[in-house]
């Protein structure tokens, strides 16, 4: 079972849809919780941290349940721009310095 | 943009080769970690430095190695490249603290073993 686990997707939504990523994480030890967004060829950046309480930047909300070691991501108001891979990404236990990265859901918003 | 430059962007090698790729980190930062990222997976983690020295290694073997100088640039180095190792290999740049050290990435070295 993969540390991290992502539907692939591809997600095709008209521009204006909202559409929601889900994650699961297998290490209940994990302590830090993040969405990177990668476009084509690119490197991966940071879109937001992940916390408890559920946290929102614009048109971005993220959700952390630890009990169900699940994460969430809501884009609102989808926009051509948003198409690309969203990486769920899990730091932890403490001592372990590393990311695990999820494979990454692919997004495409159409017009 | 990151602040975080690797060098060079592109490389194709051949088999049984060595190969030794390059990353700069952000400005006052004392961390470096590298990741490889096969065709349609999440970047995998490789090792990480901190002040010199390796500070964590992913589930990769020996021949993959690693440098971080005084300046705390850094260096991945793959000896006896294999067909599989053709990746982007990605390096990413942090302040190590006590709390969340988020992880800066750079445009990476995109590797072709042929």
């Amino acid at each position: 079972r993969k540390e991290v686990e992502q539907d692939p997707g591809p997600f095709n939504v008209p521009e204006g849809a909202t559409v929601a990523f889900n994650c699961t994480y297998s290490n209940s030890a994990s302590q830090s919780f993040f969405w990177y967004r990668q476009d084509c060829r690119k490197e991966p950046k940071l879109l937001m941290s992940v916390y408890s309480s559920g946290n929102e930047d614009g048109r971005f909300t993220a959700q952390l349940n630890r009990a169900s070691q699940y994460i969430s991501l809501l884009i609102r108001d989808s926009k051509l721009s948003d198409s690309a891979t969203y990486l769920c990404v899990v730091k932890g236990p403490a001592g372990r310095r590393a990311l695990t990265f999820g494979s990454g859901t692919r997004l495409q918003v159409q017009p | 943009e990151t602040g975080v430059t690797q060098s060079p962007t592109h490389l194709i090698k051949t088999r049984g080769q060595q190969v030794t790729l390059r990353c700069s980190s952000q400005s006052g930062h004392n961390t470096v970690s590298w990741y490889q990222q096969a065709l349609g997976q999440g970047p995998q983690f490789i090792f990480q430095y901190y002040r010199e020295e390796e500070n964590g290694r992913g589930n990769f073997p020996p021949r993959f190695s690693g440098l971080q100088f005084p300046n705390y640039s850094s260096e991945l180095n793959v000896n006896a490249l294999e067909l599989d190792d053709s990746a982007l290999y990605l390096c990413a740049s942090s302040l190590a603290s006590g709390g969340g050290d988020t992880q800066y990435f750079g445009p990476g070295t995109r590797l072709t073993v042929l």
